[in-house]
């Protein structure tokens, strides 16, 4: 396993269109969380989970947006009826967990989203 | 509110002279702090990592930095640039807001790093 993949790399669709997105964390990491990253910005996250439950949620995450990890690997992140402003980078992480320990997380290469 | 600043949009160094980056934080009780880079077309890349200790922290590809709690700051430096340095650099700090022990992260803007030869 080398790293955190992300899939596909870049996604064009039209707004209204519904787009979902696919990360796969490094095997033995149990957190995976998916951040969002817009031209000149630093990333923002949106949300995370620990094996196959979501434990926290942005207020960046709207109604149109969902995520998934149903068996505790891979993570899919869907946006419905996308909007221009969605456009952005989609990026995904994981990191290891341990009592009281504090780990890095490992970043995927991204999504690009445009949405025209 | 939690925040992280990085006050310079870009940072322009020639190679072999020793660069730093600057990163200050604000966080309610004690930060834990990281640094990363990303090169174009490529996700970002883990630096290195403030917890507790030690001020000065080592990390990948020979950068360093340094934790002053007085001024609130993380400061990344390398004592002699290399171009192929050149980058996007990150800091970041985890969010204390959330519960857990493993909380997301809040990034700063990021800052330019441009090592002319």
């Amino acid at each position: 396993d080398t790293g955190v993949s992300q899939d596909p790399r870049h996604k064009i669709t039209k707004r209204g269109q519904n787009v979902t997105f696919r990360c796969d964390p490094i095997s033995e990491h149990n957190r995976l969380y998916w951040y969002r990253q817009t031209l000149g910005q630093g990333p923002e996250f949106l949300t995370y989970f620990q094996n196959e439950a979501q434990l926290e949620k942005s207020r960046l995450l709207s109604d149109r947006f969902s995520a998934e990890r149903p068996k505790g690997s891979f993570s899919t992140l869907e946006i419905q009826r996308t909007e221009q402003g969605d456009s952005a980078m989609y990026l995904c992480a994981s990191s290891d967990t341990g009592t009281g320990l504090i780990y890095e997380q490992y970043f995927g290469p991204g999504t690009r989203l445009t949405v025209t | 509110a939690q925040s992280v600043a990085q006050p310079e949009d870009q940072v322009n160094v020639a190679e072999g002279n020793p660069l730093t980056v600057k990163c200050t934080y604000s966080v309610s009780g004690n930060p834990y702090l990281f640094w990363y880079v990303q090169y174009p077309n490529r996700g970002l890349q883990f630096l290195l990592k403030y917890i507790t200790g030690d001020n000065l922290v080592k990390g990948s590809y020979g950068f360093e930095a340094e934790f002053n709690k007085s001024q609130t700051s993380f400061h990344l430096k390398k004592p002699s640039a290399l171009v192929s340095d050149s980058a996007l650099y990150f800091c970041a700090v985890r969010d204390m807001n959330y519960g857990g022990s493993q909380g997301n992260l809040i990034f700063g803007k990021g800052t330019k790093l441009s090592v002319k030869p």
